[in-house]
């Protein structure tokens, strides 16, 4: 079974710094996603940023990016001129890209917790 | 398009009480699922199922039924709730082949559970 860790329960930055967010993960697979999302005080889980295991580059999504290195098993995640509306949880997951049954069933890490400061 | 709803957005309810968790979607998604979120953890799938008709026990499943007889909607039923059934469950679902654009999941809101 995957699992997927983020050693980090809480962290902070303050507006317009970068702050990285670490997650690393364990499985015997060798094609998967591993997808970042950030939930707010609203509750609603966002889709962030999504990396697939196959490609070597690096994704970005304006000021979000993520460093991903297969090998050590390790996607984190790079929060750049960081703005007060990024304070949110913000967890890693994981999918297989070929889930046995068809289950598409993310496997979530427990969260970072982001504070923005003014 | 809606998206991905769900109804109620809070409960109260008391020990062995059942009720009925409702979620629906207008995307024509294959794929739908239920997750559970609870403190400090990430969510955690409780059902699943990949087209009308099918349905699958995921992590989380005791204590949980759902079905699936349309498309559009996924309900999840607690027979005889429990305070353990204190939760955030989520719903989201899911279009075309994981193999393809299905990789993607589209959450709803969430309804907030709380069994006393």
């Amino acid at each position: 079974a995957q699992t997927v860790t983020q050693s980090q329960p809480e962290m902070s930055v303050q507006e317009a710094e970068t702050v990285t967010l670490s997650c690393t993960y364990d499985t015997s697979e060798s094609d998967y996603y591993l997808f970042w999302y950030k939930q707010p005080p609203s509750r609603q889980m966002i889709l962030v940023i999504r990396q697939e295991a196959y490609k070597q580059q690096n994704a970005t999504e304006n000021r979000f990016s993520v460093n991903f290195q297969k090998a050590a098993k390790s996607f984190s995640l790079k929060i750049s001129d960081s703005q007060l509306g990024d304070a949110a949880m913000y967890f890693c997951a994981y999918r297989s890209a070929f889930p046995l049954g068809g289950r598409r069933a993310l496997t979530f890490g427990s969260g970072t917790r982001l504070q923005v400061q003014p | 398009n809606a998206g991905v709803t769900q109804t109620p957005k809070f409960q109260v309810l008391k020990t062995g009480q059942s009720m009925t968790l409702q979620c629906a979607q207008d995307m024509n998604h294959e794929y739908m699922s239920w997750y559970r979120q609870d403190p400090g953890m990430g969510l955690r799938l409780i059902h699943y199922s990949v087209g009308a008709g099918i349905t699958d026990q995921g992590e989380v499943p005791n204590g949980y039924n759902v079905s699936r007889s349309t498309t559009e909607d996924f309900p999840l039923r607690l027979l005889s709730a429990a305070p353990s059934q204190t939760s955030v469950y989520f719903c989201a679902s899911s279009p075309g082949t994981p193999q393809t654009s299905g990789y993607e999941q589209y959450f709803g809101p969430g309804t907030r559970l709380t069994v006393t």
